[in-house]
Protein backbone atom coordinates (compact mmCIF):
# COMPACT_ATOMS: atom_id res chain seq x y z
CA UNK A 1 0.00 0.00 0.00
CA UNK A 2 1.15 3.37 -0.65
CA UNK A 3 1.15 6.03 2.01
CA UNK A 4 2.21 9.69 2.17
CA UNK A 5 3.23 11.82 4.90
CA UNK A 6 3.89 15.57 5.32
CA UNK A 7 5.66 16.80 7.63
CA UNK A 8 4.67 20.34 8.65
CA UNK A 9 1.03 20.99 9.46
CA UNK A 10 1.48 24.50 9.76
CA UNK A 11 3.59 26.89 8.14
CA UNK A 12 3.69 30.42 8.68
CA UNK A 13 6.01 32.92 7.59
CA UNK A 14 6.86 36.56 5.90
CA UNK A 15 6.64 37.60 2.29
CA UNK A 16 9.75 37.51 0.70
CA UNK A 17 10.78 34.13 3.24
CA UNK A 18 11.52 31.20 1.06
CA UNK A 19 9.27 28.16 1.89
CA UNK A 20 9.90 24.37 1.49
CA UNK A 21 6.92 21.81 2.64
CA UNK A 22 8.53 18.15 3.16
CA UNK A 23 6.77 15.04 1.75
CA UNK A 24 7.58 11.60 1.87
CA UNK A 25 6.24 8.92 0.59
CA UNK A 26 6.29 4.83 0.84
CA UNK A 27 5.96 2.39 -2.10
CA UNK A 28 7.74 0.04 -3.64
CA UNK A 29 7.49 0.18 -6.86
CA UNK A 30 7.58 2.90 -9.90
CA UNK A 31 5.48 6.61 -8.48
CA UNK A 32 4.12 9.47 -10.11
CA UNK A 33 4.31 12.16 -7.46
CA UNK A 34 2.17 15.73 -7.48
CA UNK A 35 1.62 18.75 -5.16
CA UNK A 36 -1.99 20.50 -5.06
CA UNK A 37 -2.75 23.58 -3.64
CA UNK A 38 -6.13 24.59 -2.33
CA UNK A 39 -6.37 28.12 -1.63
CA UNK A 40 -9.05 29.62 0.26
CA UNK A 41 -12.64 28.75 -0.69
CA UNK A 42 -11.24 27.18 -3.58
CA UNK A 43 -11.02 23.92 -5.35
CA UNK A 44 -7.72 21.74 -5.60
CA UNK A 45 -5.79 23.09 -8.03
CA UNK A 46 -2.60 21.08 -9.86
CA UNK A 47 0.68 22.99 -8.54
CA UNK A 48 3.56 20.22 -10.19
CA UNK A 49 3.60 16.72 -11.00
CA UNK A 50 6.42 14.08 -11.74
CA UNK A 51 6.45 11.46 -13.96
CA UNK A 52 9.88 10.38 -14.94
CA UNK A 53 12.61 12.33 -16.41
CA UNK A 54 14.20 15.46 -14.36
CA UNK A 55 14.25 14.97 -10.78
CA UNK A 56 13.34 19.11 -10.65
CA UNK A 57 10.23 19.49 -11.68
CA UNK A 58 9.08 23.42 -12.00
CA UNK A 59 5.68 24.17 -11.88
CA UNK A 60 3.25 27.21 -11.79
CA UNK A 61 3.94 30.37 -9.62
CA UNK A 62 7.52 29.58 -9.06
CA UNK A 63 6.88 26.15 -7.32
CA UNK A 64 9.75 23.89 -7.87
CA UNK A 65 9.64 20.68 -6.44
CA UNK A 66 12.79 17.58 -6.44
CA UNK A 67 12.61 13.84 -6.50
CA UNK A 68 15.21 12.10 -4.33
CA UNK A 69 14.68 8.62 -5.15
CA UNK A 70 16.82 7.60 -2.43
CA UNK A 71 15.40 9.72 0.35
CA UNK A 72 11.79 9.20 -0.94
CA UNK A 73 11.22 12.09 -0.97
CA UNK A 74 9.24 14.85 -2.87
CA UNK A 75 9.73 18.42 -1.14
CA UNK A 76 8.65 21.64 -2.32
CA UNK A 77 10.21 24.78 -2.88
CA UNK A 78 9.69 28.51 -3.66
CA UNK A 79 12.22 30.93 -2.88
CA UNK A 80 9.99 34.01 -2.24
CA UNK A 81 6.36 33.76 -1.26
CA UNK A 82 3.70 36.38 -1.31
CA UNK A 83 0.87 37.02 0.43
CA UNK A 84 -1.47 35.17 -2.08
CA UNK A 85 0.44 31.72 -1.68
CA UNK A 86 -1.45 31.36 1.52
CA UNK A 87 -3.16 28.51 1.15
CA UNK A 88 -3.20 24.39 1.88
CA UNK A 89 -0.48 22.01 0.04
CA UNK A 90 -1.12 18.80 -0.40
CA UNK A 91 1.30 16.12 -1.76
CA UNK A 92 0.33 13.34 -3.63
CA UNK A 93 1.14 10.24 -5.43
CA UNK A 94 0.21 7.34 -6.92
CA UNK A 95 2.30 4.20 -8.13
CA UNK A 96 2.44 3.69 -11.73
CA UNK A 97 0.80 0.49 -12.03
CA UNK A 98 -1.42 0.86 -9.37
CA UNK A 99 -5.03 -0.44 -10.11
CA UNK A 100 -7.28 2.65 -11.46
CA UNK A 101 -3.96 4.96 -10.52
CA UNK A 102 -5.42 6.14 -7.26
CA UNK A 103 -3.83 9.19 -5.52
CA UNK A 104 -2.90 9.29 -2.11
CA UNK A 105 -2.86 12.58 -0.42
CA UNK A 106 -0.52 13.69 2.68
CA UNK A 107 -2.34 15.40 5.63
CA UNK A 108 -1.71 18.75 4.41
CA UNK A 109 0.33 21.61 5.32
CA UNK A 110 -1.32 25.20 6.05
CA UNK A 111 0.86 28.18 4.72
CA UNK A 112 -0.14 31.28 5.78
CA UNK A 113 1.85 33.92 4.48
CA UNK A 114 1.70 37.44 6.47
CA UNK A 115 2.46 40.69 4.31
CA UNK B 1 -7.13 22.52 -18.09
CA UNK B 2 -10.27 20.41 -18.07
CA UNK B 3 -12.98 21.45 -15.64
CA UNK B 4 -14.84 18.71 -13.78
CA UNK B 5 -17.97 20.41 -12.11
CA UNK B 6 -19.56 19.08 -8.96
CA UNK B 7 -23.39 20.52 -7.92
CA UNK B 8 -24.93 21.39 -5.76
CA UNK B 9 -21.94 23.04 -3.89
CA UNK B 10 -23.65 23.03 -0.84
CA UNK B 11 -26.80 20.87 0.61
CA UNK B 12 -28.26 20.93 4.42
CA UNK B 13 -30.47 18.16 4.68
CA UNK B 14 -32.59 16.31 7.33
CA UNK B 15 -31.53 13.46 9.15
CA UNK B 16 -32.52 10.27 7.54
CA UNK B 17 -32.87 11.82 4.09
CA UNK B 18 -30.89 11.01 0.87
CA UNK B 19 -28.71 13.21 -0.68
CA UNK B 20 -27.45 13.65 -4.07
CA UNK B 21 -24.40 14.71 -5.89
CA UNK B 22 -23.09 14.79 -8.96
CA UNK B 23 -19.72 15.27 -10.69
CA UNK B 24 -19.50 16.20 -14.20
CA UNK B 25 -16.68 16.64 -16.63
CA UNK B 26 -16.98 19.39 -18.89
CA UNK B 27 -14.88 19.10 -21.76
CA UNK B 28 -13.64 15.52 -21.89
CA UNK B 29 -14.66 12.22 -21.46
CA UNK B 30 -13.21 9.90 -18.24
CA UNK B 31 -13.82 5.86 -17.61
CA UNK B 32 -13.03 6.52 -13.88
CA UNK B 33 -13.93 9.16 -11.28
CA UNK B 34 -12.64 8.90 -7.83
CA UNK B 35 -15.19 10.04 -4.77
CA UNK B 36 -12.82 11.68 -1.88
CA UNK B 37 -14.12 12.66 1.39
CA UNK B 38 -11.80 15.94 3.34
CA UNK B 39 -12.95 16.02 7.18
CA UNK B 40 -12.10 19.68 8.45
CA UNK B 41 -8.37 19.97 9.12
CA UNK B 42 -7.49 16.23 7.41
CA UNK B 43 -6.62 15.46 4.06
CA UNK B 44 -9.07 13.64 1.35
CA UNK B 45 -9.76 10.32 1.93
CA UNK B 46 -10.40 8.12 -0.97
CA UNK B 47 -13.70 6.87 -0.90
CA UNK B 48 -14.30 4.92 -3.78
CA UNK B 49 -13.27 4.33 -7.58
CA UNK B 50 -16.48 5.02 -10.08
CA UNK B 51 -15.80 3.07 -13.15
CA UNK B 52 -18.75 4.05 -16.08
CA UNK B 53 -20.40 1.24 -17.05
CA UNK B 54 -19.52 -1.12 -14.13
CA UNK B 55 -19.80 -1.20 -10.43
CA UNK B 56 -17.67 1.28 -8.41
CA UNK B 57 -14.69 -0.07 -5.95
CA UNK B 58 -14.92 0.94 -2.49
CA UNK B 59 -12.18 1.04 -0.23
CA UNK B 60 -11.82 -0.59 2.90
CA UNK B 61 -14.40 0.74 5.61
CA UNK B 62 -16.71 2.83 3.28
CA UNK B 63 -20.40 1.44 3.16
CA UNK B 64 -20.87 0.53 -0.29
CA UNK B 65 -25.18 0.86 0.68
CA UNK B 66 -24.80 3.88 2.47
CA UNK B 67 -23.11 5.77 -0.58
CA UNK B 68 -24.06 4.43 -3.63
CA UNK B 69 -22.16 5.75 -7.29
CA UNK B 70 -23.32 5.66 -9.98
CA UNK B 71 -21.27 6.04 -13.44
CA UNK B 72 -24.08 5.73 -15.72
CA UNK B 73 -22.20 7.68 -18.91
CA UNK B 74 -18.74 8.95 -19.73
CA UNK B 75 -18.82 12.70 -18.48
CA UNK B 76 -21.83 11.99 -14.85
CA UNK B 77 -20.63 10.19 -12.00
CA UNK B 78 -23.02 10.51 -9.20
CA UNK B 79 -22.68 9.99 -5.55
CA UNK B 80 -26.00 9.32 -3.03
CA UNK B 81 -25.79 9.55 1.01
CA UNK B 82 -28.31 7.09 1.59
CA UNK B 83 -30.18 7.62 5.17
CA UNK B 84 -27.98 10.58 6.12
CA UNK B 85 -26.47 10.97 9.43
CA UNK B 86 -24.99 13.76 11.23
CA UNK B 87 -21.93 12.29 11.25
CA UNK B 88 -21.68 12.37 7.61
CA UNK B 89 -21.76 15.78 7.26
CA UNK B 90 -18.09 16.72 5.21
CA UNK B 91 -16.89 18.19 2.21
CA UNK B 92 -17.07 15.19 -0.77
CA UNK B 93 -14.94 15.90 -3.88
CA UNK B 94 -15.01 13.78 -6.64
CA UNK B 95 -12.30 13.84 -9.76
CA UNK B 96 -11.92 12.70 -13.14
CA UNK B 97 -9.03 11.56 -15.36
CA UNK B 98 -8.73 12.68 -18.55
CA UNK B 99 -9.04 10.19 -21.26
CA UNK B 100 -6.85 11.63 -23.67
CA UNK B 101 -4.69 13.74 -20.88
CA UNK B 102 -1.22 12.14 -19.41
CA UNK B 103 -1.75 9.31 -17.25
CA UNK B 104 -2.51 10.09 -13.61
CA UNK B 105 -3.46 12.98 -13.82
CA UNK B 106 -6.23 13.99 -12.42
CA UNK B 107 -8.96 17.16 -12.50
CA UNK B 108 -10.72 18.06 -9.39
CA UNK B 109 -14.10 19.10 -8.81
CA UNK B 110 -14.72 22.56 -6.23
CA UNK B 111 -16.45 20.63 -3.78
CA UNK B 112 -19.91 19.77 -2.37
CA UNK B 113 -20.35 20.73 1.13
CA UNK B 114 -22.75 18.10 3.21
CA UNK B 115 -24.44 19.29 6.16
CA UNK B 116 -26.59 16.97 7.74
CA UNK B 117 -28.96 17.97 10.53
Amino acid sequence: AQSVSQHNHHVILSEAASLELGCNYSYGGTVNLFWYVQYPGQHLQLLLKYFSGDPLVKGIKGFEAEFIKSKFSFNLRKPSVQWSDTAEYFCAVNGARAAGNKLTFGGGTRVLVKP
Amino acid sequence: GAVVSQHPSRVICKSGTSVKIECRSLDFQATTMFWYRQFPKKSLMLMATSNEGSKATYEQGVEKDKFLINHASLTLSTLTVTSAHPEDSSFYICSARDLAGVTGELFFGEGSRLTVL
